[in-house]
């Protein structure tokens, strides 16, 4: 499978437990974007990568919000001290460079804080 | 006001009816993404469009660019088409990541 692969598909967690998804996008995709999804309404950007660069971070990324990729393939997004508005699905996407702008999304990670 | 805005919310059809599904924005966009979400939460890209128009199957979109209005249209819809439409454009001059999505439009197809 060549898509864009997000584990775990669901966790539920403790309010308070630090928790950590993991995004492995299409190979040879330079960009990898983090969007957030509550109930109801569309995504929301949280952060963007070119390569291993981190370039930009939506004002929704707390300071309990750190996202990663290490290598410039597989990203990762950690929550720490998890609180009940966390909930949510966390999207993740890809896309290639050469100025192409679409994006290849995964299947989500939904995040159920109790 | 949303920079993107999607009508209507919701949308209940009868199987084999035409289907259109409103975007309009308020920004500049350097591209329009139509995305179909099934209830399991994941998002498949149906078109990304910037001018004039696309057509994949059933499914045809179109964007306006003067009047920041993109459609999508589906012909004689089926159960299948079930799922949540999302507009998304990419803000013209901002970062290259930033979708700016809309809240959805959730489509149930009767048979």
């Amino acid at each position: 499978d060549t898509g864009v692969s997000q584990n775990p598909r669901h966790k539920i967690t403790k309010r308070g437990q630090n928790v950590t998804f993991r995004c492995d996008p299409i190979s040879e995709h330079n960009r990898l974007y983090w969007y957030r999804q509550t109930l109801g309404q569309g995504p929301e950007f949280l952060t963007y990568f070119q390569n291993e660069a981190q370039l930009e971070k939506s004002r929704l990324l707390s300071d309990r919000f750190s996202a990663e990729r290490p290598k410039g393939s597989f990203s990762t997004l950690e929550i720490q001290r998890t609180e009940q508005g966390d909930s949510a699905m966390y999207l993740c996407a890809s896309s290639p460079t050469g100025g192409s702008t679409e994006a290849f999304f995964g299947q989500g990670t939904r995040l159920t804080v109790v | 006001k949303n920079e993107v805005e999607q009508s209507p919310q919701n949308l209940t059809a009868q199987e084999g009816e035409f289907i259109t599904i409103n975007c309009s924005y308020s920004v500049g966009i350097s591209a329009l993404h139509w995305l179909q979400q099934h209830p399991g939460g994941g998002i498949v890209s149906l078109f990304m469009l910037s001018s004039g128009k696309k057509k994949h199957g059933r499914l045809i979109a179109t964007i306006n660019i003067q009047e920041k209005h993109s459609s999508l249209h589906i012909t004689a819809s089926h159960p299948r088409d079930s799922a949540v439409y999302i507009c998304a454009v990419l803000n013209y001059g901002g970062s290259q990541g930033n979708l700016i999505f809309g809240k959805g439009t959730k489509l149930s197809v009767k048979p």
